[in-house]
């Protein structure tokens, strides 16, 4: 899988929008861009996942640059239980040993009042 | 819908001990996946189910690690004679296990184990 790179940390204020980016320089063109998180003492949360065009669903919006090297995670109206670990992850498609998922260190967002 | 489920949520045991951790993956889903997270690390691999076949156990540190899958449903990993360092917390994630196409892996709460 390709490697990524997240800021450690981000602050947002609760109402407004985190924008979280990543940095997948080294991704290939059957590789997919997700993104998990981990509340603190939970299991990991699936939130969103693409290959080149953006994405949006009821948690977030994904947009993924038109070379694919990088990507922002958005959500628009962060509160405080969106406090959590995000990671942001590159995968093949099943097959191999693409099931095997490892996580980065992520981003620490935490969402202030 | 249901998600993944584990039980139990937490479990204490004194070192020696076996342990039984149990994963209730969602319905439909053919592949299980176990993980296991120690404290500020990341995600370390475990073992794959593919229906009731475990076509990669590459992860298990130890042969007290053993796991099984019945009915293409129910998991158990099964940890004998307990050391400290098993202490961890133990994700399971189960996803559709259609070939060719991403698998989204769907993560249970997790089981934190405390050995003694």
């Amino acid at each position: 899988d390709a490697k990524t790179t997240q800021p450690p940390s981000m602050d947002c204020a609760e109402g407004r929008a985190a924008n979280l980016p990543c940095n997948h320089s080294t991704i290939s063109g059957n590789e997919y861009v997700y993104w998990y998180r981990q509340i603190h003492s939970q299991g990991p949360q699936y939130i969103i996942h693409g290959l080149k065009n953006n994405e949006t669903n009821e948690m977030a919006s994904l947009i993924i640059t038109e070379d694919r090297k990088s990507s922002t995670l958005i959500l628009p109206h962060a509160t405080l239980r969106d406090t959590a670990v995000y990671y942001c992850i590159v995968r093949g498609n099943s097959g191999g040993s693409n099931y095997k998922l490892t996580f980065g260190k992520g981003t620490l967002l935490t969402v202030n009042p | 819908g249901a998600g993944v489920s584990q039980s139990p949520s937490n479990k204490v045991t004194e070192k020696g001990k076996d342990v039984e951790l149990r994963c209730d993956p969602i319905s439909g889903h053919t592949a299980l996946y176990w993980y296991r997270q120690s404290l500020g690390q990341g995600l370390e691999f475990l073992i794959y189910f593919q229906g009731n076949s475990a076509p990669d156990k590459s992860g298990l540190p130890s042969d007290r690690f053993s796991a099984e899958r019945t009915g293409g449903s129910v998991s158990t990993l099964t940890i004998q004679r307990t050391q400290q360092e098993d202490s961890a917390v133990y994700l399971c994630a189960s996803s559709f296990g259609l070939a060719g196409g991403p698998e989204t892996q769907y993560f249970g709460p997790g089981t934190r184990l405390l050995v003694l």
